[in-house]
């Protein structure tokens, strides 16, 4: 079966770097997104990796590595308005979203 | 900025009602998507719609329709509601294209409590 797995809370410092980590076993690849999501709120768009590499956005960067099935989101200088869900999701062989359960990040002052 | 609407944030209904959620976006996007978000869970599609009057079921279509008469808007409906379909519903649209990231833009959420 297809699979997503992203560590279910992370804790963090305000003004500190988090590594959030995503895992996928899906039938073909096409694409890995990363999305934010404020409590209560809609999921918002945060990065799209097709290729191996670090792509980077400001203080957010996103890392995959196709061959080893693998994925992270950095944060960087951590602020409060960081405290959200982040999920990961891939786009199968088909176009398929498969979805992550999603990681809980909390910034403590 | 792209904008997706769910008309309802927050319903309560009983077993066995016909509840319509409604979504609309105003970004002339020919795909539209209804997703259920349960904790714990990833995002499970339910339906997705490339065009208008057009409809394919998603991973978890049971217990559930739509209706795309206008490109705008996308409409989920539970024809008799079950207590095992209370969860938050995310609609989401995105442009068509063939390659490419095709990005999601959701809407805040219609949270369902089914008695």
């Amino acid at each position: 079966g297809q699979n997503i797995d992203q560590p279910t809370e992370m804790t963090a410092t305000e003004g500190a770097i988090v590594q959030i980590n995503c895992t996928y076993q899906t039938s073909g690849f096409n694409g890995l997104f990363w999305y934010q999501q404020h409590a209560g709120e809609a999921p918002t768009f945060l990065s799209y990796n097709v290729l191996d590499g670090l792509e980077e956005k400001g203080r957010f960067s996103s890392f995959l590595s196709r061959s080893k099935g693998y994925s992270y989101l950095l944060l960087k200088e951590l602020q409060m308005k960081d405290s959200a869900s982040y999920l990961c999701a891939v786009r199968d062989g088909n176009y398929q979203l498969i979805w992550g359960a999603g990681t809980k990040l909390i910034i403590k002052p | 900025d792209v904008k997706v609407t769910q008309s309802s944030r927050y319903l309560v209904k009983r077993t066995g009602e016909k509840v319509f959620l409604e979504c609309v976006q105003d970004m002339d996007h020919e795909n539209m998507f209804w997703y259920r978000q349960d904790p714990g869970l990833g995002l499970r599609l339910i339906y997705f719609s490339y065009d208008v009057k057009m409809k394919e079921k998603g991973d978890i279509p049971e217990g559930y329709s739509v209706s795309r008469e206008k490109k705008e808007r996308f409409s989920l409906i539970l024809e008799s509601a079950s207590t095992n379909q209370t969860s938050m519903y995310l609609c989401a649209s995105s442009l068509w294209s063939d390659s490419g990231a095709n990005v999601l833009t959701f809407g805040a959420g219609s949270r369902l409590t089914v008695l």
